[in-house]
């Protein structure tokens, strides 16, 4: 079956460590895969896109990479803070889907001070 | 959240009811998107429009109806039919139907009592 899948567990990270967060995918010909930052009771945000052909994207303290072979993406935040508790989402687009977006289930991310 | 209002922000529904959310845009986006959020779960298409007067069923779109009269609204009904209505319900919109990037609003919590 085609999955999308995130680590389910919270991630605790102390306050100044980089934070990594797993997203793998089975069984799609992958376009282009996004991260998105939820907030509780809110919708999600957009942070940052990869295509299949590139290796590693960057924003400030953001960094993901896509490695189609291994069929995952990490997203890094670097210098993390506390305000970067928040949930992120990966979400895969595929010719598969028509390019509709497959959602994983999010990582709830803690930082702790 | 950007220029996208759902409203209400909590909705509670009776057995037997429908109910109606509301989802409107400002960004002049040609797009738009009804998404399901379930704990543990990734977001769930129910409907996505690209155009004024067409829209096409996503994965779950049994129990739901839309419509798309204007381009700056798309509202979503929770018909009796669906049985399992309670979910956080998400609006999204694109500057196209195969451009990347989604956009939020803040969302509906509904409950069934």
């Amino acid at each position: 079956s085609q999955k999308i899948e995130q680590n389910s567990e919270a991630l605790n990270i102390q306050e100044g460590k980089t934070a990594t967060l797993t997203c793998n995918y089975t069984n799609y010909s992958p376009a282009y895969l996004q991260w998105y930052r939820q907030d509780p009771g809110r919708g999600p945000v957009f942070l940052l896109l990869i295509r299949e052909n590139e290796k590693e994207k960057r924003k400030e303290r953001l960094k993901v990479t896509f490695d189609t072979t291994l069929k995952q993406s990490l997203f890094h935040i670097t210098a993390s803070q506390p305000a970067d508790s928040a949930t992120y989402l990966c979400a895969l687009g595929t010719m598969d889907s028509n390019y509709q977006l497959i959602w994983g289930a999010g990582t709830k991310l803690i930082i702790k001070p | 959240d950007g220029g996208i209002t759902q409203s209400p922000k909590y909705l509670f529904r009776k057995e037997g009811q429908n109910v109606t959310l509301s989802c409107e845009q400002n960004l002049n986006h040609d797009a738009m998107y009804w998404y399901r959020q379930d704990p543990g779960q990734g977001l769930r298409l129910i409907y996505y429009s690209q155009i004024v007067n067409d829209f096409q069923k996503g994965d779950i779109a049994e129990g739901y109806s839309v419509s798309r009269e204007k381009k700056e609204s798309f509202p979503l009904t929770v018909t009796s039919a669906q049985k399992n209505p309670t979910a956080f319900y998400l609006c999204a919109t694109t500057e196209g139907l195969r451009t990347d990037t989604q956009y939020f609003g803040p969302g509906t919590r509904l409950t069934v009592l």
